[in-house]
């Protein structure tokens, strides 16, 4: 699976959007851009995927650029709740490889 | 969503000891599933494949004598741990495919500490 690179740390005032970027340079064209996030102490939770197209589920959206080697998860209107680890995957197989993610603190 | 549970959520024991812990998807069937392991202020690191029917896939470096995984029924993996050491303490995590294999679901965790 292709390596990815995420910021180690953002920080976000609550209601506002929490961009996290994620980039990807090494992808190749079958494997999927995945999110994740793991609140502390906690399994990971799923979050969104996506091929190549924008994605948009009731909890973020996924924009992927056309050369597919960055992502951007977007949290609309970012909540106390919020503040995790988020890991963006590159996933072509099976299982999963985490990195070490980005941890966002929402501020109030 | 699919539910994944862990038994026990946490669990103190004796150097020495063997600890089993339990992996069950309550509301699918999994007859793959996948137990990682995660060290405090560091991320989750796959351990192995768990394989209904067949024997465990051990990633490299993870001792298979000393984690043994057994894949009972499509609803049900254990990990277990055998003679556990204080380093083997840590936060065990198991995950399971859910039915349209895109996504994975996650357990809430067993928290290993081994005096």
């Amino acid at each position: 699976d292709a390596k990815t690179t995420q910021p180690p740390s953002m920080d976000c005032a609550e209601g506002r959007a929490a961009n996290l970027p994620c980039n990807h340079s090494t992808i190749s064209g079958n494997e999927y851009v995945y999110w994740y996030r793991q609140i502390h102490s906690q399994g990971p939770q799923y979050i969104i995927h996506g091929l190549k197209n924008n994605e948009t589920n009731e909890m973020a959206s996924l924009i992927i650029t056309e050369d597919r080697k960055s992502s951007t998860l977007i949290l609309p209107h970012a909540t106390l709740r919020d503040t995790a680890v988020y890991y963006c995957i590159v996933r072509g197989g099976y299982a999963l490889n985490f990195g070490k993610g980005t941890s966002l603190l929402v501020t109030p | 969503g699919a539910v994944v549970s862990q038994h026990p959520s946490w669990v103190i024991c004796k150097s020495g000891t063997s600890v089993k812990i339990e992996c069950r998807s309550l509301d699918f069937q999994a007859t793959t599933m996948f137990w990682y392991r995660q060290f405090p202020k560091q991320s989750l690191m796959l351990m192995a494949t768990s394989n209904e029917g067949s024997k465990a896939t051990y990633e490299q470096g993870v001792e298979k004598d000393k984690f043994l995984i057994n894949h009972a029924s499509l609803t049900l993996s254990t990990l277990t741990v055998t003679s556990a050491h204080p380093e083997d303490s840590s936060f065990y995590i198991c995950s399971a495919p859910g039915q349209t294999q895109e996504t994975q679901y996650f357990g809430p965790g067993t928290r290993l500490l081994v005096l």
